[in-house]
């Protein structure tokens, strides 16, 4: 069972707000990621981290930013969220040595007014 | 670059019966593995099954085997004896850059018919 966690799992705020988007993991993984699931359930990578200290860029541009100071935690951050960030927000973690095997989280929805 | 194309964006089977669902990618990576992954309505993505694609022999866990083509880069997903926890979305996913992301298709809505 994979030990993954995600807060809040649904968040309405209004335009212009910042938020933090929160995903822990207690399985000890290096590798953590997070994705973009529109509307029509796609998902499109946004941020991932080999490790401690270490962010990229995914495949989708994003206005968001992340951190990972621990192994465990890996929050989003919006610091002025718009409508157009209106989406679900997932994220995951992967052993660095396994088969690139995802484990998720349960998804945070975020709505913007 | 990598994709993964699922070109059945919903399908239906009647419960107890058979459905594959495909899914065709492409990867520059020389070994891989290759990933089905099951989203239920407002839950959990979950890992459904996966191949390896150095080994020849197609993988089944339980009512789900696929049907892994190396040669043609396709990766087809059977389930058998269909039940009504089976409808969700069902996403294939490939890895790029030696396994360090996994890239999903667009998704396969499945719908069980009771």
């Amino acid at each position: 069972e994979a030990d993954i966690y995600q807060t809040p799992r649904y968040l309405v705020i209004g335009t212009g707000k910042k938020i933090t988007l929160e995903c822990s993991q207690t399985m000890g993984h290096d590798k953590m990621y997070w994705y973009q699931q529109d509307p029509g359930m796609e998902l499109h990578l946004i941020h991932y981290s080999y490790g401690v200290n270490s962010t990229e860029k995914g495949d989708l541009s994003s206005e968001s930013t992340v951190s990972r100071i621990r192994t465990e935690h890996f929050p989003l951050t919006l610091e002025s969220a718009r409508p157009s960030h209106t989406s679900q927000y997932l994220c995951a973690s992967s052993d660095w040595a396994s088969t690139g095997e995802l484990f998720f989280g349960e998804g945070s929805r975020l709505t913007v007014l | 670059a990598q994709t993964v194309t699922q070109s059945q964006p919903e399908m239906s089977v009647q419960e107890a019966e058979t459905v594959t669902l495909s899914c065709t990618y492409d990867t520059s990576e020389s070994d891989y593995y290759l990933f089905w992954y099951k989203q239920p309505p407002s839950r959990q993505m979950i890992l459904v099954i996966r191949q390896e694609a150095y080994k020849q022999q197609n993988a089944t866990e339980n009512r789900f085997s696929v049907n892994f083509q190396k040669a043609a880069k396709s990766f087809s997903l059977k389930i058998s004896d269909s039940q009504l926890g089976d409808a969700a979305m069902y996403f294939c996913a490939c890895p790029n850059f030696g396994n360090e992301k996994l890239t999903f298709g667009t998704g396969t809505r499945l719908t069980i018919i009771p």
